[in-house]
């Protein structure tokens, strides 16, 4: 099975901080997603990225900045952390390159508060 | 643009009654359907997909979806319901460009009662 990890469950930091959050995938996937996920509001993509080195702008990129220096890893950086950035993020990955069927795997999320 | 509507908040059923979670679509294209299950404090596990074929899609879990392109709908159904589906149920279309992005739905929460 795949396995999406995100080394943290919770995370708490304060206004102005910047603030890392990793995702590493061990099944040699291609693309990657950030995202987060607010009541009422579903998921929203932040960033992906479709090869190392690579990223595009999703939907919400204004305040977030990404890096993918190793296929295995994307990480999610808040440049200067704000009370609104309060949310759960969610990672996730899928294979490319096979048609549009590819589903995506998800990690567990991190739930970040930002004091 | 692509994007999908659950127009239920919450949806509640007794269990061993047949549940559905509605969703609706809106495409250009051919239509890539997902529907996706997260269980509290987890992240989204893969259900089921849509892409060409038969109208009906099975799935995990015993779940299964109807694509009706007419209507352009794409429900989750399941002929009895378990107290263990409780969880929020999303939706989503695979958007028009040629990577793999998806567009989700808002959610629906599920709660079946025993």
């Amino acid at each position: 099975d795949v396995k999406v990890t995100q080394s943290s469950r919770y995370l708490v930091k304060r206004t102005g901080e910047k603030v890392f959050l990793e995702c590493v995938q061990d099944m040699d996937h291609e693309n990657m997603f950030w995202y987060r996920q607010d009541p009422g509001l579903g998921l929203r993509l932040i960033y992906f990225s479709y090869d190392v080195k690579m990223k595009e702008k999703g939907d919400i990129p204004e305040g977030y900045s990404v890096s993918r220096e190793k296929k295995e890893r994307f990480s999610l950086i808040l440049e200067s952390a704000s009370t609104n950035q309060t949310s759960m993020y969610l990672c996730a990955s899928s294979l490319s390159g096979r048609g549009p069927d590819q589903p995506q795997h998800f990690g567990d999320g991190t739930r970040l508060s930002i004091l | 643009a692509q994007s999908v509507a659950q127009p239920e908040d919450q949806v509640n059923v007794a269990e061993g009654n047949p549940l559905t979670v509605k969703c609706t679509y809106s495409v250009s294209g051919n239509p890539y359907l997902f529907w996706y299950v997260q269980y509290p404090n987890r992240g989204l596990q893969f259900l089921l997909k849509y892409i060409t074929g038969d109208n009906l899609v099975k799935g995990s879990y015993g779940f299964e979806a109807e694509f009706n392109k007419s209507q352009t709908s794409f429900h989750l159904k399941k002929p009895s319901a378990l107290v263990s589906d409780s969880a929020l149920y999303f939706c989503a279309v695979r958007d028009g460009t040629g990577f793999q992005k998806l567009v989700f739905g808002t959610g629906t929460r599920l709660l079946v009662s025993p």
